[in-house]
């Protein structure tokens, strides 16, 4: 079974605070990406990554940045957590273009 | 860009009977429809995907169509059981990498 696995379950950071979310994939996929999930607002892309090295800005890349060292890992960052950064974060996986993705069970992020 | 919506945003029916959960895309250009599903506090699963040169593709109690001159895509649930109380989302993507999702529509299945 392909395995997207997030470091937390739950975190809780201050504002200004820099923020590290990780996330591994052991099916040796090309495709990493991070969504961002609001209620009413279904899953927004934030960034994507479909080779080491390469990243791509998704629709809602301000205030994060991204980091693929390594194929099967893939890092959110935030610079300087903000309030408005409270939210679900779901990383996922794809073998290809127009393939299934395979998602994480997220990660809640509260900044207070 | 892609611009998905989805409707309707809540969905409450009586076990065994029919769900039917309706997304439209604004671009012509996109060629593969997945539908995933989201149980409580897990990440979205997929419960099947349709591509442009197909109308309609069935798997057991699913099935989704597909209208590409009118630009709109559903998923047909039939005689629901409990299990299928989740968060239902449907995506749209063109040739690149990216998925754009609808606003997701949760189902209640009453017993």
């Amino acid at each position: 079974d392909v395995k997207v696995t997030q470091s937390s379950r739950y975190l809780v950071k201050r504002t200004g605070e820099k923020v590290f979310l990780e996330c591994v994939q052991d099916m040796d996929h090309e495709n990493m990406f991070w969504y961002r999930q609001d209620p009413g607002l279904g899953l927004r892309l934030i960034y994507f990554s479909y080779d080491v090295k390469m990243k791509e800005k998704g629709d809602i890349p301000e205030g994060y940045s991204v980091s693929r060292e390594k194929k099967e890992r893939f890092s959110l960052i935030l610079e300087s957590a903000s309030t408005n950064q409270t939210s679900m974060y779901l990383c996922a996986s794809s073998y290809d273009r127009g393939t299934e993705a395979f998602f994480g069970q997220g990660t809640r992020l509260t900044v207070v | 860009g892609e611009n998905v919506e989805q409707h309707p945003s809540t969905l409450s029916v009586q076990e065994g009977d029919s769900a039917v959960i309706k997304c439209t895309y604004s671009d012509s250009a996109s060629n593969y429809f997945p539908w995933y599903k989201q149980e409580l506090g897990k990440g979205p699963q997929l419960i099947i995907d349709i591509r442009s040169n197909v109308g309609e593709k069935k798997d057991q109690r699913i099935a989704v169509t597909l209208n590409k001159t009118a630009k709109h895509f559903s998923l047909h649930i039939t005689e629901t059981q409990p299990e299928d109380s989740a968060v239902y989302f449907c995506a749209a993507s063109t040739s690149d990498y990216k998925l754009s999702f609808g606003a997701g529509t949760t189902v209640t299945v009453r017993a």
